[in-house]
């Protein structure tokens, strides 16, 4: 069974500009989260999508937003870059039903740098 | 809401060593207990979870960790370690109604031979 897969990998983008990553989860999985890892802040959740509506938001600005699409593929949306916004951008699949069903799994993540 | 705090930032230890990986959390509420790794410019890997039943867990790579309800801890071991356990590892918590994970700051381990 494949993996949790992001891409692109890599990005590089100056300030002001907008960006778009993608997640691909696990086939059979209706729930897709998204976290931001930075070394000052740690990881941080930023939303959870589930069957194409957000069941669960962190604490980020509007510029922040996601979407979730029929497949279960999620997009994840920033826009403004602000320096602040580099950091690794992991996505996490899981079968989203509850309980022991919440176990989520990693995909490698998007290194963003904002220049 | 629950809080995860991991004790150590650092842990540097000796191949072939034990070592032990602290973490503490605060909740209300029934939770389940997760242990991730992440090696460099990678993505996390689940090493163990407590769901429920037996308080010790054991996961993959030799590693296990014991739940103590009493004192809001889940501890991680490993007997002996290799240079390859080289990582950063993170504790996190969810509730058992909740869809989020809530991690702990993460312990860098330095394995030395």
């Amino acid at each position: 069974k494949a993996g949790v897969t992001q891409t692109p990998r890599y990005l590089i983008k100056t300030r002001g500009q907008q960006v778009t990553l993608s997640c691909s989860p696990i086939s059979g999985h209706r729930s897709v989260s998204w976290y931001q890892q930075t070394p000052g802040q740690g990881l941080q959740f930023l939303f959870e999508y589930f069957s194409e509506t957000q069941r669960n938001k962190g604490n980020f600005p509007g510029r922040f937003s996601g979407r979730q699409f029929s497949n279960s593929r999620s997009e994840m949306n920033v826009s403004t870059l602000e320096l602040g916004d580099s950091a690794l951008y992991l996505c996490a699949s899981s079968f989203g039903a509850g309980g022991l069903y919440n176990e989520q799994f990693f995909g490698p993540g998007t290194r963003l740098t904002v220049l | 809401a629950q809080s995860v705090t991991q004790l150590d930032s650092q842990v540097p230890v000796f191949e072939e060593a034990p070592v032990e990986l602290r973490c503490n959390y605060s909740s209300s509420v029934s939770v389940y207990l997760f242990w991730y790794v992440q090696y460099p410019n990678q993505g996390l890997q689940l090493l163990l979870k407590y769901l429920s039943g037996s308080t010790l867990v054991k996961g993959i790579n030799g590693f296990e960790a014991e739940f103590n309800k009493s004192q809001t801890s889940f501890h991680l071991r490993k007997p002996s370690v290799h240079i390859s356990d080289t990582a950063e590892y993170f504790c996190a918590v969810t509730r058992s109604n909740d869809y989020k994970l809530s991690f702990g700051a993460g312990t860098t381990v330095t394995v030395r031979a």
